[in-house]
């Protein structure tokens, strides 16, 4: 079985400031993938960066990057120099058949 | 390529209906996910398929809920016997295999009434 545990159900942030999304997750499987999406109001959902369980090096994509805790089971997601464009739902999601948390809404003040 | 596409988008059902969904993915695409999402909630996962092969469904679906990909394609979301608590958006989602990126659809709202 798998579970994703996003803590923090909306999160605001200064724009060009840096936020941190928190993600905890369970899994019986020994080799998965962990994902963030995003999804905008009232729009489709998109990946924002991928993460290998079986990499040490943690996934960076342009301003987005994860600090990933294996042994801890913990998949956060750092956002620096945060854009009005940023504000939207963001989902952890683990594994095969990719289950995905609660989600935590991102505000971003101008 | 013009990405996943969901039919329809916007389905008003009477309770006790059946409805059926459709799902187009990405020509290739081999996975194809189905997922329920409620306002302000995560996707729930309904059920999973590689190619023709229905991986799994959720325990949590009532034998109401049915999917098919019969051809490896393009797949239906069928609801028997329609509740209230049905309402929901209704996703889909493909990719080209384990563990890549999945292109999701833009939903099928069912509003059960």
């Amino acid at each position: 079985a798998q579970t994703v545990t996003q803590s923090q159900p909306e999160m605001s942030v200064q724009e060009a400031e840096t936020v941190t999304l928190s993600c905890t997750y369970d899994t019986s499987e020994s080799d998965y993938y962990l994902f963030w999406y995003k999804q905008p109001p009232s729009r489709q959902m998109i990946l924002v960066i991928r993460q290998e369980a079986y990499k040490q090096q943690n996934a960076t994509e342009n301003r987005f990057s994860v600090n990933f805790q294996k042994a801890a089971k913990s998949f956060s997601l750092k956002i620096s120099d945060s854009q009005l464009g940023d504000a939207a739902m963001y989902f952890c999601a683990v594994g095969n058949k990719l289950v995905f948390g609660a989600g935590t809404i991102l505000r971003v003040k101008s | 390529d013009t990405g996943v596409s969901q039919d329809p988008r916007h389905k008003i059902t009477k309770r006790g209906q059946n409805v059926t969904f459709r799902c187009d993915p990405i020509s290739e695409h081999n996975r194809l996910y189905w997922y329920r999402q409620t306002l302000g909630q995560g996707p729930e996962f309904l059920t999973y398929f590689q190619n023709e092969a229905q991986l799994e469904k959720s325990r949590l679906l009532s034998d109401r809920f049915s999917a098919e990909r019969p051809k490896g394609s393009f797949s239906t979301l069928e609801i028997q016997r329609t509740e209230q608590g049905d309402s929901a958006m209704y996703l889909c989602a493909s990719s080209s295999s384990e563990n890549t990126e999945a292109f999701f659809g833009q939903g099928t709202r069912l509003t059960v009434v």
